[in-house]
C-alpha cells in the first residue's frame, strides 16, 4: 500500500522568495515520485517526476524536486517565488513495480505568494 | 497535438438521475485512469483501462459507477441513480502504452453538481 502526506495545507510566501513544499511518501516497492500542479478551476499539470537515476529532479517553472531514500521525502522548491506560482500543487506516488500503475495523492498545499 | 479532452465540463444532474461523463485520451495513449476530486481534496484514483478491458478498478465503488473504454470512441464513466455525495470534480488522465512511461496527462475535468 501507499500513501503520500503533504505537510502544510496553506504555504504563504512573499514574491521573490523561496519556496518549499514538503512531501513524504510511504511505499512498499521503489516508488515513483511526481509533482503536479492545478490551477482554479483545470486539471492537473505535471511538473516533474523521478523514477529513476539522479535523485535532484529539474522541472518546469523552475521548480525541482530531491528525492531522499532515507527520510522517504520528495520536497518541491524553487527559489524564487513569483505571483504566477500560486496554486494548488499535489505530491504523488505510483509503484515502479507489480504493474500498478494508479497514482496515490496527497492532500495538496495551497500556496499563496503575497507582492 | 490535443490533450487530453473531456466532456461535459460542467454537469448538473437531479438525484436519481444517470451522469455519463466522457473522455478521449491524448493521441497515441492507449491507457485511461479516472479519479474524483472532493472539495478541499487530493484526487482519489477510480479505474484503470485500456481498450476494451478494466485493468485496476480498485478505487470504484461497488455499486452505481462503471466505466469503460470501447475500441472505438472516447472512454465513459457512468453514475447511476446519483446521489448529492456523487458531487465532484471527475478527473481523466491518459499515458502512452509505453511499460516504463509512467507519468499521466490530466484533461480539464467535469464538475458534477447533484442537486
Amino acid at each position: 500500500a501507499q500513501s503520500v502526506t503533504q505537510l502544510g495545507s496553506h504555504v504563504s510566501v512573499s514574491e521573490g522568495a523561496l519556496v518549499l513544499l514538503r512531501c513524504n511518501y510511504s511505499s512498499s516497492v521503489p516508488p515513483y515520485l511526481f509533482w503536479y500542479v492545478q490551477y482554479p478551476n483545470q486539471g492537473l499539470q505535471l511538473l516533474l517526476k523521478y523514477t529513476t537515476g539522479a535523485t535532484l529532479v529539474k522541472g518546469i517553472n523552475g521548480f525541482e524536486a530531491e528525492f531522499k531514500k532515507s527520510e522517504t521525502s520528495f520536497h518541491l522548491t524553487k527559489p524564487s517565488a513569483h505571483m504566477s506560482d500560486a496554486a494548488e500543487y499535489f505530491c504523488a506516488v505510483s509503484e515502479s513495480e507489480g504493474g500498478r500503475r494508479a497514482l496515490t495523492f496527497g492532500s495538496g498545499t495551497r500556496l499563496q505568494v503575497q507582492p | 497535438n490535443a490533450g487530453v479532452m473531456q466532456n461535459p465540463r460542467h454537469l448538473v444532474r437531479r438525484r436519481g438521475q444517470e451522469a455519463r461523463l466522457r473522455c478521449s485520451p491524448m493521441k497515441g495513449h492507449s491507457h485511461v485512469y479516472w479519479y474524483r476530486q472532493l472539495p478541499e481534496e487530493g484526487l482519489k484514483f477510480m479505474v484503470y483501462l485500456q481498450k476494451e478491458n478494466i485493468i485496476d478498478e480498485s478505487g470504484m465503488p461497488k455499486e452505481r459507477f462503471s466505466a469503460e473504454f470501447p475500441k472505438e470512441g472516447p472512454s465513459i464513466l457512468r453514475i447511476q441513480q446519483v446521489v448529492r455525495g456523487d458531487s465532484a470534480a471527475y478527473f481523466c488522465a491518459s499515458s502512452p502504452p509505453i511499460r516504463t512511461a509512467h507519468e499521466q496527462y490530466f484533461g480539464p475535468g467535469t464538475r458534477l453538481t447533484v442537486t
